[in-house]
């Protein structure tokens, strides 16, 4: 099957430094990435929808100034947390939708930032 | 909009036991509904991708059912084992659209 990889896997920074996450899909070409967000014991929540050549869609509630989203080329989103706080902690997680036939969605390892 | 309900929260039986996970969605207009695995602190183990014209896929010991106009879904795991022990995810979508997803069910496969 198709392969999403996240880079860094595991990241801790100090309190309003910036933090950048990459997202690639390394055998096919991705138009659309979905970055998700998980806290401790929850379920995923979707922050926003990644497109390729234009601005992200963000969900209702998340910050676009502080959570930039970037689809740079056909394989590589990023999502940079800008002045980051205690409470951005958590596990973030992207995945790509296979462009042609049913859909299936691939998701990347994740990654867990630790703010301190 | 969508939503997702998973029934049971958490779930513990003995090994050996064959067990039923529930996730019930309020949109029946899905395009795919995905069941997942996550262990903790990890992240997603796809288990069973089942389209809207399908009524069930069956993988190894686990089979999931879809009755897409009742909006249910249904993970069978047979001969439960320890290495079962997870939370499971439902989840569904809409086409090329982000994927809903449940809050989970916690399973504790007992030796």
């Amino acid at each position: 099957g198709a392969v999403v990889s996240q880079h860094p896997s595991w990241v801790i920074c100090k309190s309003g430094t910036s933090v950048k996450i990459e997202c690639r899909s390394l055998d096919f070409q991705a138009t659309t990435m979905f970055w998700y967000r998980q806290f401790p014991k929850q379920s995923l929540m979707l922050m926003a929808t990644s497109n390729e050549g234009s601005k992200a869609t963000y969900e209702q509630g998340v910050e676009k100034d502080k959570f930039l989203i970037n689809h740079a080329s056909l394989t590589l989103s990023t999502l940079t947390v800008t002045s980051a706080h205690p409470e951005d902690s958590s596990f973030y997680i992207c995945s790509a939708p296979v462009p042609k036939g049913n859909y299936e969605q691939y998701f990347g390892p994740g990654t867990r930032l630790t703010v301190t | 909009k969508q939503e997702v309900t998973q029934i049971p929260a958490a779930l513990s039986v003995p090994e050996g036991e064959n067990l039923v996970l529930n996730c019930s969605f309020t949109d029946s207009a899905i395009y795919n509904l995905q069941w997942f695995r996550q262990d903790p602190g990890k992240g997603l183990t796809s288990l069973l991708l089942i389209q809207s014209s399908q009524r069930e896929q069956t993988s190894g010991r686990l089979n999931a059912s879809l009755d897409k106009s009742s909006g249910r879904s249904t993970l069978y795991i047979a001969a439960s084992q320890p290495g079962d022990s997870a939370t499971y995810l439902c989840a569904v979508n809409s086409g090329n659209t982000p994927l809903v997803f449940g809050k989970g069910t916690r399973l504790s496969v007992i030796a």
